[in-house]
């Protein structure tokens, strides 16, 4: 069964507070994605991890930092959350360089 | 860089009526992008709808249809006849480079269909 899941699916938190989203697939794709959106804007690509420990920034990595530690996994985690980063993040993985995404549900965070 | 830009907000029709969600684009690659549509149903995450990678073709998937128009840069997604299981966001999408391991996709903001009641 092909599929990414995604923890929490709900998250509320302070402040200043850390947060971990965690990511997770069986399909032994290579590539994982983190993406944001926000209302009214596409999808923004946050990181890309192209295996384990190969991560590399994508349009908006400031304040969010990464883990890819299995093939299976991959982390985001904001340092010190700020209110300005309450949005809908997705999580996606593909094969190697092909380009269809395979997505999560979602995480809806919210920081207040 | 590149951007895609599709028809804002809402849409609404009446069952078994047609739809037609517009999307264009510009790539700044030497070369043809990919085009894809993705849909959002609620609670779910965005899985492809369809993809075409070559100008001129037409996919075609869940009785949606989008035709890849590189002289419009142009890529509209249209159905005959909706339902009501067709409410959904749906996504327009391109993939610049393809085939030279670049998997980034530049989507669209997204436009949500639902049925007038």
């Amino acid at each position: 069964d092909m599929k990414v899941t995604q923890m929490p699916r709900y998250l509320i938190k302070r402040m200043g507070e850390n947060v971990l989203l965690e990511c997770g697939q069986d399909m032994s794709h290579e590539t994982m994605y983190w993406y944001r959106q926000d209302p009214g804007l596409g999808l923004q690509l946050i990181y890309i991890s192209y295996d384990v420990d190969s991560n590399s920034e994508g349009d908006i990595p400031k304040g969010y930092r990464v883990s890819r530690k299995k093939r299976e996994h991959f982390s985001l985690i904001l340092d010190s959350a700020k209110t300005n980063q309450t949005s809908v993040y997705f999580c996606a993985s593909s094969w190697g360089d092909q380009d269809t995404q395979y997505f999560g549900p979602g995480t809806r965070l919210l920081v207040l | 860089g590149d951007s895609v830009t599709q028809t804002e907000g809402q849409v609404t029709v009446s069952e078994s009526k047609s739809l037609i969600i517009n999307c264009t684009y510009s790539a700044t690659s030497i070369g043809y992008p990919n085009l894809f549509w993705y849909v959002r149903y609620p609670g779910e995450g965005l899985q492809l709808l369809l993809k075409v990678i070559t100008a001129g073709q037409k996919g075609s998937s869940r009785g949606f249809e989008a035709t890849y128009n590189k002289e419009a840069t142009s890529f509209h997604l249209q159905k005959a006849s909706v339902q009501e299981s067709d409410s959904a966001v749906y996504y327009c999408a391109l993939s610049d480079l393809p085939g030279t391991g670049s998997n980034r996709l530049t989507f669209g903001k997204g436009t949500k269909f639902s049925l007038i009641p």
